[in-house]
């Protein structure tokens, strides 16, 4: 069965700290990791990373797959009080004709003015 | 283009009634999802189809049932609504041509059931 398992499951910061969020997986026919930003509403897509090492950049957000470890981080620095949000990690399972996506529980992270 | 929409945006329903939720997309995508999120829970997959006329059954599908008779549409069925169902439920739509393996998500229905 896939696993996707998110660390930690809460977070509160202040403003202008630093932090990481982990994700470690252990799914059938690997392709890809998926990161998803969920604020009160839809979840909506911030990086698909497919291979290790190569980082992916989106302003105070970045993140990085480590395939020999089997996990990914993303790292929000300079946080703000509207990074608060739930983060997911997921990965797809793509066997013949069926796509489906694992979701970690995610992270619940509180920025704090 | 409205992309993933969902019908309605909030329900109450008293135990043992029934009711059916509506996911509409505009983008021609073959692939579409029913999810339910509880706190601390994630996403969890009620069930899925891959296309007009298939449907699947996901990790959480008891208490529910699914049709696609068009493509554009997925229709999610509580036959008999239990209080463990109380959750907000997700469409998501898939392009299998796409190549970025994004799901693409609709806005939601929180249902409570009382």
């Amino acid at each position: 069965e896939d696993k996707v398992v998110q660390s930690p499951l809460s977070l509160v910061v202040h403003e202008g700290d630093t932090v990481t969020l982990n994700c470690s997986y252990e799914v059938t026919n690997f392709r890809s990791l998926l990161w998803y930003k969920q604020e009160k509403k839809a979840p909506t897509f911030l990086f698909m990373l497919t291979s290790s090492g190569i980082e992916k950049k989106s302003g105070r957000l970045s993140s990085i797959l480590d395939k020999k470890e089997l996990s990914s981080i993303l790292n929000i620095t300079a946080t703000q009080t509207g990074d608060s949000a739930i983060y997911l990690c997921a990965a797809p399972n793509s066997g013949g004709s069926n796509y489906k996506l694992t979701f970690g529980k995610g992270t619940l992270l509180t920025v704090n003015p | 283009n409205a992309g993933v929409t969902q019908t309605p945006k909030f329900r109450v329903l008293k135990t043992g009634q029934s009711m059916t939720l509506l996911c509409a997309q505009d983008m021609n995508h073959e692939y579409m999802y029913w999810y339910r999120q509880d706190p601390g829970m994630g996403l969890r997959l009620i069930h899925y189809s891959v296309g007009e006329g298939t449907t699947a059954k996901g990790e959480v599908p008891d208490g529910y049932n699914v049709s696609r008779l068009k493509k554009q549409n997925f229709l999610l069925g509580l036959e008999s609504a239990a209080p463990s169902q109380t959750s907000v439920y997700f469409c998501a739509t898939y392009f299998t041509g796409s190549g970025a393996n994004e799901q693409f998500f609709g806005p939601g229905t929180r249902l409570t059931v009382l």
